[in-house]
């Protein structure tokens, strides 16, 4: 299986400030044929289901603000809040799906500072 | 829009065989475009793919828990199924199903997700 790992666990950030989540495959998730990451980001706030962010790894979903950014190639992956607000507080998951076996990075329990 | 709403027993007893459903509103499962996929989530803890389904009833399941997972497919009745069989503590989570989008050559994210439910193992 792909491991999916997620740094850090847990993150504070000050309102207004930038937060940035990694996210490292433990195999490349980069696709030659089409030459696009297979890679997602979710958004999961207490008591709800996670939420799609950002698909092929920097393709933001429909509706989501821009002050979400994926980035990254291969192996190396970054979520990225510009200036953070109060609702992005929530856990969130990296997800590869360059293996028909999908799996997801632990998690990273983002908070206000 | 598309909805999914899981049902079925909150409580099965260990040695037991989970069953839940998935019923899919506001669109058709037998859109080639998708699979369907079960996702679960223990208590205070991250997501852990199950398996997922195609219209056709092609599957793949996690290989951790292959040999307990079947899901199947009821096209007319817009609903997919989870069973998981000798269940133990360790499957207490939240169950959730999602439709997973599908771009050759295989299935790629989740999106929506229903809502979850909570299965609780314990006798």
């Amino acid at each position: 299986d792909i491991v999916m790992t997620q740094s850090p666990d847990s993150l504070a950030v000050s309102l207004g400030e930038r937060a940035t989540i990694n996210c490292k495959s433990s195999q490349s998730v980069l696709y030659s044929s089409n030459n696009k990451n297979y890679l997602a980001w979710y958004q999961q706030k207490p008591g709800q289901p996670p939420k799609l962010l950002i698909y092929w790894a920097s393709t933001r979903e429909s509706g989501v603000p821009d002050r979400f950014s994926g980035s990254g190639s291969g192996t190396d992956f970054t979520l990225t809040i510009s200036s953070l607000q109060a609702e992005d507080v929530a856990v969130y998951y990296c997800q590869q799906y360059y293996s028909t076996r999908v799996t997801f990075g632990q998690g990273t329990r983002l908070e206000i500072k | 829009q598309l909805q999914l709403q899981e049902s079925g027993p909150g409580l099965v007893k260990p040695s037991e065989t989970l069953s839940l459903t998935c019923t899919v509103s506001g669109g058709s499962i037998s859109s080639s475009s998708y699979y369907w996929g079960w996702i679960r989530q223990p208590p205070g803890k991250g997501l852990e793919w199950i398996g997922s389904i195609y219209y056709s009833g092609s599957t793949y399941y996690n290989p951790s828990l292959k040999s307990r997972v079947t899901i199947s497919v009821d096209t007319s009745k817009n609903q997919f199924s989870l069973k998981l069989s000798s269940v133990t503590a360790a499957d207490t989570a939240v169950y959730y199903c999602a439709r997973q989008r599908y771009q050759l050559p295989q299935p790629n994210w989740f999106d929506p997700w229903g809502q979850g439910t909570l299965v609780t193992v314990s006798s």
